[in-house]
């Protein structure tokens, strides 16, 4: 248990259907964090929030779409999304954004 | 953020120490160190930090040179758990990014 809930596991998604990543975090922090983690690539960041507000959007693509209702859970809503999408989705959090992060153990998006 | 240069992959024979070397020869004054671990098909998961100070936890200890241009982190007896790819990360301190390169392979052998 890393503290750290992601859901679900794996998706398999058609290229026009909607769906979303969840993330819970039972560590009373104030900062959640997406990251996407592509086949032979290091991770990259693509959002943050900080006390539930937007803090960083690093060039992502508008097929993504975080929500972050409170500071335990946060999604990442997906439409029409590529192939090339295809990626690890994680997600962490961390007590505040000068603090060690914790990750969960991702979601396995694969898009078809 | 400064870069960090790891070797691609290392063995290690289970029971012994392993030490993991990192280059971070552009590390500014106001940048922390930080390794993390990531399991097979798991998320990455936190080891240690520091700034200056050698550092040790239940995990690890982490041993910063003088001048913070390398560092080292060294896992006292390792396990065929510890099997993992091993980032070493330098982090500004108070910002929120952390940039995450290839990493070190470890496999520990029995």
């Amino acid at each position: 248990e890393t503290g750290v809930t992601q859901t679900p596991r794996h998706l398999v998604m058609g290229m026009t259907n909607k769906k979303s990543l969840k993330c819970e975090q039972h560590l009373g922090h104030n900062a959640m964090y997406w990251y996407k983690q592509s086949a032979k690539k290091p991770l990259e960041l693509m959002f943050v929030y900080s006390l539930e507000e937007r803090v960083e959007n690093n060039s992502v693509p508008s097929r993504f779409s975080p929500e972050c209702p409170n500071s335990s859970h946060l999604f990442l809503h997906l439409h029409t999304l590529q192939p090339e999408d295809s990626a690890l989705y994680l997600c962490a959090s961390s007590q505040d954004t000068r603090s060690p992060l914790h990750f969960g153990n991702g979601t396995r998006l694969t898009v078809t | 953020d400064a870069k960090t240069t790891q070797p691609p992959s290392m063995d290690c024979a289970e029971g012994r120490a392993a030490n993991l070397p990192c280059n971070h020869s552009t590390i500014s004054g106001n940048e922390y160190v930080y390794w993390y671990r990531q399991i097979h098909s798991q998320g990455p998961q936190y080891i240690i930090h520091g700034l200056k100070n050698n550092e040790t936890n239940e995990m690890a200890s982490l041993i910063i040179t003088e001048d913070r241009k390398s560092s080292t982190l060294i896992l006292p007896h390792a396990t065929l758990r510890d099997t993992a790819v091993y980032y070493c990360i330098v982090r500004v301190n108070g910002d929120y990014k952390l940039s995450f390169g290839a990493g070190t392979t470890v496999t520990v052998r029995a």
